[in-house]
């Protein structure tokens, strides 16, 4: 079984369109992440979640959003996509406690292209 | 803010050779993750290192933690070209349990 999932695996789209991407984690995890990829391999994150505190990332543009129906998924809303918002986007997620190592582990990605 | 940096970003080696991969970061932290990364792949955890001293092993890799230098190492020990991927260290020193990475080392071993 699939960990940590994710929807689509390939977004092609024009700039100005609003797009969504849905990941969902079967590990039972109480935090959920989403993370940038760029072009040269560098992992940014965007936010982290928990059904208690969202915790956004300065740099991040208001235009993405997270939205989390319920524990197990954390989606990420694009408005307005601009060219430099091509990436590989992941999801990730872990089990947050003082005691333990709160590994994240990750889905496998969406490669976003902004035509 | 936080920063981790890496070196080499980028290393080319033959097989049956040693070598180590370092990890600097910025401020005091009490975990530090190793991830592997192949091409078009998503990153699966190699280690986790959870207080200064630490040290693992699988294979032939083996990661280790100095926290009062902010140092990891992750040394590669006679390497295949099987390990050829990229290599990514991240520390666990932000709000919300955020993950800082350092910029990736891409390591091709060759045959």
């Amino acid at each position: 079984d699939t960990a940590v999932s994710q929807t689509p695996k390939y977004l092609v789209t024009q700039m100005g369109n609003d797009k969504s991407i849905k990941c969902e984690q079967n590990l039972g995890h109480d935090t959920m992440y989403w993370y940038k990829q760029d072009s040269k391999k560098f992992l940014k994150i965007m936010f982290s979640y928990n059904n208690k505190e969202l915790i956004i990332n300065e740099t991040v543009p208001n235009r993405f959003s997270p939205k989390s129906p319920d524990k197990a998924h954390l989606n990420l809303h694009i408005n307005s996509l601009e060219l430099g918002d091509s990436a590989v986007y992941f999801c990730a997620s872990s089990q947050v406690r003082i005691s333990i190592s709160n590994e994240q582990f990750f889905g496998p990605g969406t490669r976003l292209t902004v035509l | 803010e936080l920063k981790v940096e890496q070196n080499p970003l980028f290393l080319s080696m033959q097989e049956g050779k040693n070598y180590t991969i370092y990890c600097n970061y910025s401020t005091t932290s009490d975990r530090l993750y190793w991830y592997r990364q192949d091409p078009g792949k998503s990153l699966e955890s190699l280690f986790v290192l959870l207080s200064n001293g630490a040290v693992k092993q699988e294979g032939r890799l083996m990661a280790s933690l100095d926290t009062k230098a902010r140092l990891s190492t992750l040394h590669i020990t006679a390497a295949v070209h099987d390990l050829s991927a990229t290599y990514f260290c991240a520390n666990h020193g932000g709000a919300g349990n955020m993950l800082t990475f350092g910029g990736g080392t891409r390591l091709m071993v060759k045959p």
